[in-house]
C-alpha cells in the first residue's frame, strides 16, 4: 500500500529550529514535496527533493534519503507566522501509469512566543 | 488565470441532493487533481486528470462521486445523493513541473 507518516503535532518557540520528519511507503517514487497550510487556507508549495541530500530555500530546508524512504523539513529562526500544518507528499509513479500525489497526515506546528 | 479558481467557495445542501463543484486550473496546466479534506485531517486523493482523461480515479469514495474535465481545462466534481459524511473541503489543484498549485477549496456542508 501507499502511506506517509508524520508526527501529528510539534511545538517550538520563536527563534528556534524545528525538524518535521516524514517516512513513506509507495509503489513508485518520483520525489518528496512539502506543503504548508494555514488554518482555513489552501496548501502552498515549500520544497521538492528528487535526489538524496539537502535543499535549502531561505529559512526552510528539506532533506531526502531514498534508501531510507525518509525525509524531513527543517525550519530555522521560527516565527509566529510559521504556525501552520505541514504536509509531506510523494509523487507516486505507480508503475508509470499515474502521477498521483499522495499526502501525509500532516504535522501541526505551534510556535510559541 | 492567475491561480486555480474554485466555485462555489461555500455550499450548504440538504442530504440527498446532488452538488457540482467547479475547478478552473491555471492556464496551460495539463495535470489536475481533486482532493478532499475533512476538518483537521489530511488531504485525501480523489482523482487525477491528465488532459481530459483520468488515468487514476482510485480515490473516489463511491459511485456517487464522479468527475469530468473538458477542453483540457475546467473540471467538475459531482456528488450525487449527498450524505452528511460528504461534508468537507474539496480542493482542486493543477501541476506545473513538480509543483502543484491549490485553489482555495469548496467548503461543502451537508445538512
Amino acid at each position: 500500500g501507499q502511506s506517509l507518516e508524520q508526527p501529528s503535532e510539534v511545538t517550538a518557540v520563536e527563534g528556534a529550529i524545528v525538524q518535521i520528519n516524514c517516512t513513506y511507503q509507495t509503489s513508485g517514487f518520483y520525489g518528496l514535496s512539502w506543503y504548508q497550510q494555514h488554518d482555513g487556507g489552501a496548501p502552498t508549495f515549500l520544497s521538492y527533493n528528487a535526489l538524496d541530500g539537502l535543499e535549502e530555500t531561505g529559512r526552510f530546508s528539506s532533506f531526502l534519503s531514498r534508501s531510507d524512504s525518509y525525509g524531513y523539513l527543517l525550519l530555522q529562526e521560527l516565527q509566529m507566522k510559521d504556525s501552520a500544518s505541514y504536509f509531506c507528499a510523494v509523487r507516486d509513479s505507480g508503475g508509470g501509469a499515474t502521477n498521483k500525489l499522495i499526502f501525509g497526515t500532516g504535522t501541526l506546528l505551534a510556535v510559541q512566543p | 488565470g492567475a491561480g486555480v479558481s474554485q466555485s462555489p467557495s461555500n455550499k450548504v445542501t440538504e442530504k440527498g441532493k446532488d452538488v457540482e463543484l467547479r475547478c478552473d486550473p491555471i492556464s496551460g496546466h495539463t495535470a489536475l487533481y481533486w482532493y478532499r479534506q475533512s476538518l483537521g485531517q489530511g488531504l485525501e486523493f480523489l482523482i487525477y486528470f491528465q488532459g481530459n482523461s483520468a488515468p487514476d480515479k482510485s480515490g473516489l469514495p463511491s459511485d456517487r462521486f464522479s468527475a469530468e474535465r473538458t477542453g483540457g481545462s475546467v473540471s467538475t466534481l459531482t456528488i450525487q445523493r449527498t450524505q452528511q459524511e460528504d461534508s468537507a473541503v474539496y480542493l482542486c489543484a493543477s501541476r506545473q513541473g513538480n509543483t502543484i498549485y491549490f485553489g482555495e477549496g469548496s467548503w461543502l456542508t451537508v445538512v
